[in-house]
């Protein structure tokens, strides 16, 4: 059984503070990778989405992926009390089929 | 462009009873995803269209649940009988070429 598997939370930082979000999973020929954010109450929304082995920036966000430990991570800087939110993590499996974590709630302390 | 529509946003119903979620994905995307979102928990796939044909309905509890999309472009997802587990957030999604998928505010379903 294919899994995602991420650590439930909260992980709780400071403002200003530097957010480290992990992610494993199971397939070795997983392709390609996703990040999600989810506030309460409502629908996740995709903020990144990585391919290749190494960093992918974007804005205060970045993506690592590290396909031969199968991890993949999502790095928040300058974090925001308004980063509070459910990150879910995603892998795409034979091109078409998506499983998500369970999702890490994120808390930033104002 | 307008993101994927939904409807209705909230539905509460009695156990036994039968309900119909409806979903238009975005404009020109071929593929489309019903999710049942249970509280705590991550998106769980129910079934995926591409265009209007089903292409993985293996988590689909068919005695139960059934979904078309007619003309491949809108959905609709039905339970018939619900279930007290049945309650959940169902989220409908579709995707682009570079496989970013893009979701539905969703339906939360209560069954009391």
């Amino acid at each position: 059984q294919k899994e995602v598997e991420q650590n439930s939370g909260p992980l709780s930082v400071p403002e200003g503070a530097i957010a480290s979000l992990n992610c494993t999973y199971s397939d070795r020929g997983s392709q390609s990778f996703f990040w999600y954010r989810q506030y309460s109450g409502k629908s996740p929304e995709l903020i990144m989405f990585i391919y290749s082995n190494g960093d992918k920036e974007d804005g205060r966000f970045t993506a690592q992926l590290n396909k031969a430990s199968q991890y993949v991570s999502l790095l928040i800087r300058d974090s925001q009390p308004s980063d509070s939110a459910t990150y879910l993590c995603a892998v795409l499996y034979e091109s078409y089929k998506y499983i998500f974590g369970t999702g890490t709630r994120l808390k930033v302390l104002a | 462009e307008a993101g994927v529509a939904q409807s209705p946003r909230y539905k509460i119903i009695e156990k036994r009873q039968s309900v119909a979620f409806w979903c238009n994905p975005i404009s020109g995307h071929a593929t489309l995803y019903w999710y049942q979102q249970i509280l705590g928990q991550g998106p769980k796939l129910l079934i995926q269209f591409q265009n209007n044909g089903v292409v993985d309905d293996s988590q689909l509890p068919k005695d139960r649940f059934s979904a078309e999309r007619l003309k491949g472009v809108d959905s609709t997802l039905k339970i018939q009988p619900a279930k007290l587990e049945d309650s959940a957030v169902y989220l409908c999604a579709s995707r682009t070429d570079r496989d970013e998928q893009y979701f539905g505010p969703g339906t939360r379903l209560t069954v009391t």
